[in-house]
């Protein structure tokens, strides 16, 4: 149980184009998602808490109008990356708190993105 | 604010011997939870194991315990009889938990472990 997936595993798209990030929860329901961006090496950074059918609230540094975050049902949260710049190139992580108020949180696989 | 500190970039242990990787915490809160989470090179996350504050056991979950020292805000991993397959990042990790929502994980900075065969 508490499976999480994203789509696409990896992306590459050209610079000043919009790229979309889908996040899963496969057998549970989430009312709140996390999304996360990582660089090589080092740890995971919280961009946003995502809840659905709100506003997500970001994270003090992350640019809202660039990230977008949409939690529309409770199984799916999507970022988007606006008008992507090579700086925005890294790796992004979704995860989901776990059913039944369990206190953990359950991680997609991760979305590679490399904008050129 | 509250603060996870991982003070060993890197460790490194032999195949079948034990190795343990330090965590300390900062809080103010006398109720949250802390994890270890193990993230491999294909860098998905795995949770690895969890303590709950308001518990004085130590948590086990087979080669892996933890030594959970609240006063000290301590919450080292050990792992057991060392395999190939542990080889990874590890993250120390503390979360309040706040109703049925839970507040942010904040992690600390990772540990490289290798394990030499």
């Amino acid at each position: 149980g508490a499976v999480v997936s994203q789509h696409p595993s990896w992306v590459i798209c050209k610079s000043g184009t919009s790229v979309k990030i889908e996040c899963r929860s496969l057998d549970f329901q989430a009312t709140t998602m996390f999304w996360y961006r990582q660089f090589p090496k080092q740890s995971l950074m919280l961009m946003a808490t995502s809840n659905e059918g709100s506003k997500a609230t970001y994270e003090q540094g992350v640019e809202k109008d660039k990230f977008l975050i949409n939690h529309a049902s409770l199984t799916l949260s999507t970022l988007t990356v606006t008008s992507a710049h090579p700086e925005d190139s890294s790796f992004y992580i979704c995860s989901a708190n776990g059913g039944q108020g369990a206190p953990e949180q359950y991680f997609g696989p991760g979305t590679r993105l490399t904008v050129t | 604010a509250q603060t996870v500190t991982q003070s060993q970039p890197e460790m490194s242990v032999q195949e079948a011997e034990t190795v343990t990787l330090s965590c300390t915490y900062d809080t103010s809160e006398s109720d949250y939870y802390l994890f270890w989470y193990k993230q491999p090179p294909s860098r998905q996350m795995i949770l690895v194991i969890r303590q709950e504050a308001y518990k004085q056991q130590n948590a086990t979950e087979n080669r892996f315990s933890v030594n959970f020292q609240k006063a000290a805000k301590s919450f080292s991993l050990k792992i057991s009889d060392s395999q190939l397959g542990d080889a990874a990042m590890y993250f120390c990790a503390y979360r309040v938990l706040i109703g049925n929502q839970g507040g942010k994980l904040i992690f600390g900075q990772g540990t490289e472990l290798s394990v030499k065969p």
